[in-house]
């Protein structure tokens, strides 16, 4: 059984670096791409980034400049950084699998998301 | 970046009623949609994959059918569980992007 359990510091004033990390247990580490999504108070989803085990990452252009993404196989888990925040950066952050389906990649499995807060 | 729009936005159903949703792409994204489930404070459950796919454990009154750019969840026999907000996602390219929400009250 597949279990995200992700954690990270939920109060941060502007400018401050958002930290997350997202620790995998159950099935492999390799042959996914682990992904950030996030939902802002009352809003909808948007996807942040994603980065796979070997290290390749993809990240939403509207975030690119801000957004790093890193991963430990040693510990089955994948971190985010998301420099300069802003209130606009208030949000739920959920960590995500994507599997493998045909032509094309799944969010299949999903962390139990962190509220994160930015205020001065 | 691939747009996806909803209708309705909200819609306020009574039990064993049907519901359909529809999602439409701003562009062709062959199979690559699913749906998503999301209750309030709970994470996003899969529901349907790659258009029509069900996914296990799902009940079977969720169905979902469509390609290129318009797309369908439908939920037959609506039961009190299913009121949640109700999410589009293509995986056809990146950025990955969602339809805003389909809300489902229950009556």
């Amino acid at each position: 059984q597949v279990h995200l359990q992700q954690w990270g510091a939920g109060l941060l004033k502007p400018s401050e670096t958002l930290s997350l990390t997202c620790a995998v247990y159950g099935g492999t580490f390799n042959d996914y791409y682990w992904s950030w999504i996030r939902q802002p108070p009352g809003r909808g989803l948007e996807w942040v980034g994603e980065i796979s085990h070997s290290g390749n990452t993809n990240y939403n252009p509207s975030l690119k400049s801000r957004v790093s993404m890193s991963v430990d196989t040693s510990k089955n888990q994948f971190s985010l950084n998301l420099n300069s925040v802003t209130a606009a950066d208030t949000a739920v952050y959920y960590c995500a699998r994507r599997d493998r389906y045909a032509d094309t990649w799944i969010l299949s499995y999903w962390g139990q998301g962190t509220p994160v807060t930015v205020s001065s | 970046e691939i747009v996806l729009t909803q209708s309705p936005d909200f819609q306020s159903v009574t039990p064993k009623q049907k519901v359909t949703i529809t999602c439409r792409a701003s562009q062709s994204i062959g199979s690559s949609l699913h749906w998503y489930q999301q209750k309030p404070d709970q994470s996003p459950k899969l529901l349907m994959k790659y258009g029509s796919q069900p996914i296990s454990g799902v009940p079977s009154r969720f169905s979902g059918s469509g390609s290129g750019t318009a797309f369908t969840l439908t939920i037959d026999s609506l039961e009190a569980e299913d009121a949640a907000t109700y999410y589009c996602h293509q995986s056809s390219s990146l950025p990955l992007t969602f339809g805003q929400g389909t809300k489902l009250e229950i009556k």
